[in-house]
C-alpha cells in the first residue's frame, strides 16, 4: 500500500516559537494533501487541503496566517505553526492522495506540545 | 449539530460477542462512506468502504441507508485486536474532504 511519512513524530517547543512540520509520499505522487488536527477524545478536523503548486484551501475558523502551508512538490507538503501557543498543542496529521478521488493515505502523524 | 454522528461508547465487550455501531450524517450531499479504525495515539486507518448495497468482509458487515443518511458496522465474533476507536466518516464537496465522527471506543475483554 501507499507510504505517508511525516517528521518529526513528536516535538515540544516554547510558547511564541514556531513549528514545521513535513509531510512526504514516499512511493507515490500525491496531488492533494491535507492537514487535520486531532485534539484528545475529539474527532480529526480537517484543516486545510493543498493542490501541488496552489495555495492550500482552509476550512473555515483556520487561521491561514498561522497555520502556513505549502505543497511544492509531489511529494512533499509542510504545516509550520507559527507563534505556537499551549492552545495549538494537538495531535496533527496529514493525509496524501494521488489523481482523482482515490483513498487518502494517512501519515502516522505528529504530537506537537507547547509549553 | 455536528455533521457526522457516532454512539458515545465505551462499548466493554467479551471475546466472540458481536457488536453494533451506528452513525448517522446530516449532508445529504455526502458522496462516500468509511469506517476507519483507530487505535491510541495512532493515525486513522482505513477499515472499509460502505456502499448502499451493503459489504461485508470477513468479521465485519457495513450497512448504509441514504434515505435515513444512517450508517452503521457490524462486528462478529470479536476479537482482543479488535480493541480500538472506530470512526464514522464521509466525504463530500470537489475535493472529496473528510468528515470524521468522534469515534466510539470498542474494548474486548478476554
Amino acid at each position: 500500500g501507499a507510504v505517508v511519512s511525516q517528521h518529526p513524530s513528536r516535538v515540544i517547543c516554547k510558547s511564541g516559537t514556531s513549528v514545521k512540520i513535513e509531510c512526504r509520499s514516499l512511493d507515490f505522487q500525491a496531488t492533494t494533501m491535507f492537514w487535520y488536527r486531532q485534539f484528545p477524545k475529539q474527532s480529526l478536523m480537517l484543516m486545510a487541503t493543498s493542490n501541488e503548486g496552489s495555495k492550500a484551501t482552509y476550512e473555515q475558523g483556520v487561521e491561514k496566517d498561522k497555520f502556513l502551508i505549502n505543497h511544492a512538490s509531489l511529494t512533499l507538503s509542510t504545516l509550520t505553526v507559527t507563534s505556537a501557543h499551549p492552545e495549538d498543542s494537538s495531535f496533527y496529521i496529514c493525509s496524501a492522495r494521488g489523481p482523482g478521488l482515490g483513498e487518502q493515505y494517512f501519515g502516522p502523524g505528529t504530537r506537537l506540545t507547547v509549553t | 449539530r455536528k455533521e457526522v454522528e457516532q454512539d458515545p461508547g465505551p462499548f466493554n465487550v467479551p471475546e466472540g460477542a458481536t457488536v453494533a455501531f451506528n452513525c448517522t450524517y446530516s449532508n445529504s450531499a455526502s458522496q462516500s462512506f468509511f469506517w476507519y479504525r483507530q487505535d491510541c495515539r495512532k493515525e486513522p486507518k482505513l477499515l472499509m468502504s460502505v456502499y448502499s448495497s451493503g459489504n461485508e468482509d470477513g468479521r465485519f458487515t457495513a450497512q448504509l441507508n441514504r434515505a435515513s443518511q444512517y450508517i452503521s458496522l457490524l462486528i462478529r465474533d470479536s476479537k482482543l485486536s479488535d480493541s480500538a476507536t472506530y470512526l464514522c466518516v464521509v466525504s463530500r464537496g470537489s475535493q472529496g474532504n473528510l468528515i470524521f465522527g468522534k469515534g466510539t471506543k470498542l474494548s474486548v475483554k478476554p
